[in-house]
């Protein structure tokens, strides 16, 4: 298995403009999960999903923040407009069943400059 | 809330050293406490504990979980400089799916 593919790797984008992540879960998992990692505030999670359904999106920081998960190999996280505040590496995580581990995928490093 | 507080938030040591890095949680309902180590980019799983008093063990990497103290350890004993690295310690609640991490413990291991 090609494990959590995320894309792209690396975003740099100007402040007020649309950002979209990516990501792929590992087939046959159920849950899939946003995460923001910074220095200040370490990994928070942003929102999960559960058989593509939303069930938590309470760690979205704003309205600027929207995720999707239209089919169960895919998901979208969208920052629209962006801001510099918002230069994070975003990870997706995915898991197979409740009380199971996690895996994450190797991050995206967005830069909002 | 819940909550997860690790400590120290980072620790320099020798190559050979021992090393225990702390776990402490508040969470309702809880269900379990994972470990994870994150080396250059994504965390990667070390162990799950759900009962207090079992050790977990891989290779010199061993964690335990005590839910009278609401707290676990990771020990790693004769430390390599491939274990430089940021172990996050993250705890599963039966409300919901995911985990809420603690910030981390950053591990610096010199030759």
């Amino acid at each position: 298995d090609a494990g959590v593919i995320q894309s792209p790797r690396h975003e740099v984008t100007e402040m007020g403009q649309e950002v979209t992540l990516r990501c792929k879960p590992i087939s046959g998992h159920n849950s899939l999960f946003w995460y923001r990692q910074t220095m200040m505030r370490g990994l928070e999670l942003l929102i999960y999903f559960n058989n593509n359904v939303p069930i938590d999106d309470s760690g979205m920081p704003e309205d600027r923040f929207s995720a999707k998960m239209p089919n169960a190999s895919f998901s979208t996280l969208k920052i629209q407009p962006s801001e510099p505040r918002d230069s994070a590496v975003y990870f997706c995580a995915s898991q197979r069943r409740w009380n199971t581990e996690a895996f994450f995928g190797q991050g995206t490093r967005l830069t909002v400059v | 809330e819940d909550k997860v507080v690790q400590s120290p938030l980072s620790l320099v040591v020798h190559e050979g050293d021992t090393v225990t890095l702390n776990c402490s949680y508040e969470v309702t309902n809880f269900r379990s406490l994972l470990w994870y180590k994150q080396e250059k980019k994504a965390p990667t799983f070390l162990f799950m504990l759900t009962s207090s008093g079992i050790e977990k063990k891989s290779g010199r990497l061993s964690s335990i979980l005590d839910k009278k103290e609401l707290s676990s350890i990771l020990n790693i004993t004769a430390t390599q400089t491939g274990d430089s690295a940021i172990y996050l310690c993250g705890s599963a609640s039966n409300s919901g799916y995911a985990l809420n991490f603690g910030k981390g413990t950053s591990l610096l291991v010199t030759p």
